[in-house]
């Protein structure tokens, strides 16, 4: 069962363009991780968000921690091809000392044309 | 280049088989955790693993086991496999705590036939 709904699920846009993707949870996470995985690799993370509210930017990423640390956004500005991959949101969860796990949505698939 | 490195990269089984998949974590890096990913999914958490000990599981049969070794690598063993089994099988390492960055390592292609 996924707790993380991530949307849209496929995204494909000219180069130049922006586009936001949204994570939405009814859960309350300690933090939020926003990854991008190439095909046949693993995941590579992009940014951790942890306090509610937070915006982080990543040069053309700007990342988002909804107040209530339930759902977050991904933001990106005038798109490149070499963006294009699959992004992931992760939810962390535990009580702390090694004992949390990440909670994956089902991703959402970008590709950016030329 | 994360550091952790998972081998195979790809396996063939057949049905009933068993099948163990290894993972060599960063250096310094004490927790393991092993994640399968179904074609089209985000990766689903098996367990994890800390000082050897499994510290966390989730919603998998006991056919799906692990272990961890003093060097901190480890190791995911399936029993009995199953067509439904076949999916990239995705190890990460990271420090203890709950906000620490997970490493990945390439995964292994599992297919089961």
């Amino acid at each position: 069962t996924q707790l993380l709904e991530q949307s849209p699920q496929f995204l494909s846009i000219q180069e130049g363009e922006n586009l936001t993707v949204y994570c939405n949870s009814s859960s309350v996470f300690s933090s939020l991780q926003w990854y991008r995985q190439e095909p046949g690799e693993g995941p590579v993370l992009l940014v951790t968000v942890v306090t509610g509210g937070e915006v982080k930017k990543l040069k053309r990423l700007t990342f988002q921690f909804g107040d209530a640390r339930k759902d977050s956004s991904l933001h990106i500005t005038a798109a490149q091809p070499g963006d294009t991959g699959l992004y992931l949101c992760a939810g962390a969860r535990g009580s702390g000392g090694s004992n949390y796990k990440l909670t994956f949505g089902k991703g959402t698939l970008l590709t950016v044309n030329p | 280049e994360t550091g952790v490195t998972q081998s195979p990269t790809h396996l063939i089984k057949t049905r009933g088989q068993q099948v163990t998949l290894r993972c060599s974590s960063q250096s310094g890096h004490n927790t393991v955790s092993w994640y399968q990913q179904a074609l089209g999914q985000g990766p689903q958490f098996i367990f994890q693993y800390y000082r050897e000990e499994e510290n966390g599981r989730g919603n998998f049969p006991p056919r799906f086991s692990g272990l961890q070794f003093p060097n901190y690598s480890s190791e995911l063993n399936v029993n009995a496999l199953e067509l439904d089994d076949s999916a990239l099988y995705l190890c990460a390492s990271s420090l203890t705590g709950i906000n620490t960055e997970a490493f990945f390592g390439q995964g292994t292609r599992l297919t089961v036939v």
